[in-house]
């Protein structure tokens, strides 16, 4: 069965260091893709970046980077020069396909990340 | 371009009411998919419609009903409330489901069972 595993409950980073948030997945579908959200304590999730698993080149979408890594089946984010506002809670996801050309979401837990002044 | 939007916010009700929340998808966005977060579960995929067509259902009891109207407008409907029911519920809406297009997600409605 598919699968999100984030391993880190919870993250101190001091501001301006960079942060690696790590997610695991496991499938058996050669085509799926990854994704990673910010949910900050307002409750709201915010979409950060997204990477195709036929992707050649690893996603880039500012200060967030995905280290894409297939066949360790791994899909880390890199956030560069951390600031306060990073502080939320980051979600791992992959989009599982189910009924031919159906799909949904399958979450990791989460990671709690913190950055301290 | 006005984001996806969910009513009420926050809400209050007693074991045994029923509960109907309200979802506006991104104009244009045909796809609406519905979520349950708690702290213990995480993140659950309650069901997805498209196009007045419900896609899948996650594994979430019968309890659990949606609908989605022509304008791509969405309710959720949770019957015979229990306290476990206590979750923030995040509507997202896409283009469509068959694609890579990402979700995007409301502030979501804080259900509160007493």
């Amino acid at each position: 069965a598919q699968k999100i595993t984030q391993t880190q409950p919870g993250m101190f980073v001091q501001e301006k260091e960079a942060v690696t948030l790590d997610c695991t997945y496991d499938t058996s579908d050669q085509s799926y893709g990854l994704f990673w959200y910010k949910q900050p304590s307002s409750g709201e999730m915010i979409f950060l970046i997204y990477q195709g698993s036929y992707d050649e080149q690893n996603a880039t979408e500012g200060r967030y980077s995905l280290n894409f890594q297939k066949a360790r089946k791994s899909a880390n984010l890199v956030i560069s020069a951390s600031q306060l506002g990073d502080s939320a809670m980051y979600f791992c996801a992959m989009r599982d396909k189910y009924m031919d050309s159906n799909y949904q979401l399958i979450w990791g837990a989460g990671t709690k990340l913190i950055i301290k002044p | 371009k006005a984001g996806v939007t969910q009513t009420p916010r926050y809400l209050i009700k007693t074991r045994g009411q029923q509960v109907t929340l309200s979802c506006s998808p991104i104009s244009g966005h045909r796809s609406v998919s519905w979520y349950q977060q708690t702290p213990g579960q995480g993140l659950q995929f309650l069901f997805e419609y498209f196009s007045e067509t419900q896609r899948n259902k996650g594994n979430f009891p019968g309890r659990f009903s949606g609908r989605q109207f022509s304008n791509s407008r969405s309710e959720m409907n949770v019957s015979t409330l229990e306290l476990g029911d206590s979750a923030l519920y995040l509507c997202a809406s896409s283009l469509s489901s068959a694609n890579n297009n990402e979700q995007f997600f409301g502030p979501g409605t804080r259900l509160t069972v007493l």
